[in-house]
């Protein structure tokens, strides 16, 4: 079974701290995304990578960076949390070698509070 | 940017009743997706359909992709109260060889006992 585990369940910071959230996968996935969500507005991506070294920005980056130097870890960094930065944060990878469909696996998600 | 609309935002049955869940989406796609979410979970995928396929089943899951209207539905036949969660779609556009997926906002399923 793939597995996708993030560093923190629950994390409490700052206003000003830097913070970094780690993500890593056991299946060897090509691709790994970073998403929050926030109460009625679903799912909004921030970054993704599709291999080691590489990204994209979503549809949010602003505030955020990422870090891709091996292919099961993908960081998000916070370079300096604000209080509009508390969210839910999911980590998800994904293979076009699947099933083609680009299928996302999903870690548990950590929660953060910004104060 | 999302690209699916899951209707209705929150639905509310009896278990052993069915729940039926649509996503709209405005693009051409190459497949579309549901996933279920559990309270402060991760997401979970459930059923993958192509573009090209009409419909799909997978235990009690039901789903069906009609392209000419841009829209799916997820059935979910007999609820139990274990099927209380979030529904999200997601789909994969066409042209995109990135993986990327676009999702809606989700239907907030409660199943009573």
């Amino acid at each position: 079974d793939v597995k996708v585990t993030q560093s923190s369940r629950y994390l409490v910071k700052r206003t000003g701290e830097k913070v970094f959230l780690e993500c890593v996968q056991d299946m060897d996935h090509e691709n790994m995304f970073w998403y929050r969500q926030d109460p009625g507005l679903g799912l909004r991506l921030i970054y993704f990578s599709y291999d080691v070294k590489m990204k994209e920005k979503g549809d949010i980056p602003e505030g955020y960076s990422v870090s891709r130097e091996k292919k099961e870890r993908f960081s998000l960094i916070l370079e300096s949390a604000s209080t509009n930065q508390t969210s839910m944060y999911l980590c998800a990878s994904s293979s076009p070698q699947l099933t083609g469909g680009h299928e996302q696996f999903f870690g548990p998600g950590t929660r953060l509070t910004v104060l | 940017s999302q690209q699916g609309e899951e209707d209705p935002q929150a639905l509310s049955i009896q278990e052993g009743e069915n729940a039926t869940m649509n996503c709209s989406y405005k693009t051409s796609i190459n497949n579309l997706q549901w996933y279920r979410q559990n309270s402060g979970r991760g997401l979970v995928h459930l059923i993958l359909i192509r573009s090209n396929e009409r419909e799909k089943h997978s235990g009690r899951l039901r789903v069906t992709l009609d392209t000419s209207k841009k829209s799916s539905s997820l059935l979910i036949t007999a609820s139990r109260a274990a099927d209380t969660a979030s529904y999200f779609c997601a789909t994969g556009r066409r042209g995109s060889t990135l993986g990327r997926l676009y999702f809606g906002r989700g239907t907030q399923l409660t199943v009573w006992p």
